[in-house]
């Protein structure tokens, strides 16, 4: 199985910061690495798709990059309704696997 | 507008069973693979089953291989996840997810609310 490891496990950020997470695949899986958000009592959100794809009607401060092993999410100007926890996900080889998630919170 | 609601979770003994059911509406449901990914008590997510658009594939995490079921209804629009031989670390939110393709599970781009399963004596 593929391994995703996602930092840092938690954050705290202020309102307007720059915020970045990374993703790191045990093994190279293209670009095939999607972005989930998930709020408590909310369903699951895709953000990205493809490591760099904006998935309609997510906001333009959401955005990610990567490929091979190595990837980054970034919420360019963080906002207080992007407290959640953030997810990434590889469908390069089944089963899917996911990172084990980074909490934002505001500082 | 999708949506996709799941149903069937309660509290059941170890070793019992259990059919979780999502219905889906919005989308043209035969035409997508779908999903179940689960969730512990304050754990991340861990995607537990898939299944083609047709139903004949389907596809296992290796942790519920050999005790879980996946199959959907295309008639009634509904996905199941039979669930055998229930351990404690079952015990999670049940989410099922509509992907963006046809036959293997990929990019979940629309989930439920999730329902419930604990498994304890």
């Amino acid at each position: 199985d593929i391994q995703m490891t996602q930092s840092p496990s938690s954050l705290s950020a202020s309102v307007g910061d720059r915020v970045t997470i990374t993703c790191q695949a045990s093994q190279d899986i293209s670009n095939f690495l999607n972005w989930y958000q998930q709020k408590p009592g909310k369903a699951v959100k895709l953000l990205i798709y493809d490591a760099s794809n904006l998935e309609t009607g997510v906001p333009s401060r959401f955005s990610g990059s990567g490929s091979g092993t190595d990837f980054t999410f970034t919420i360019s100007s963080l906002q207080p309704e992007d407290i959640a926890t953030y997810y990434c996900q590889q469908y390069d080889n089944l089963p899917l696997t996911f990172g084990g998630g980074t909490k934002v919170e505001i500082k | 507008e999708v949506q996709l609601v799941e149903s069937g979770g309660g509290l059941v003994q170890p070793g019992g069973s259990l059919r979780l059911s999502c219905a889906a509406s919005g989308f043209t449901f035969s035409s997508y693979a779908m999903s179940w990914v689960r969730q512990a008590p304050g754990k991340g997510l861990e995607w537990v089953s898939g299944i083609s658009d047709s139903g004949d594939s389907t596809y296992y995490a290796d942790s519920v291989k050999g005790r879980f079921t996946i199959s959907r209804d295309n008639s009634k629009n509904t996905l199941y996840l039979q669930m055998n031989s229930l351990r404690a670390e079952d015990t999670a939110a049940y989410y099922c997810a509509k992907d963006t393709i046809v036959l293997v599970p990929a990019t979940m781009v629309c989930w439920g609310q999730g329902t419930l399963v604990t498994v304890s004596s």
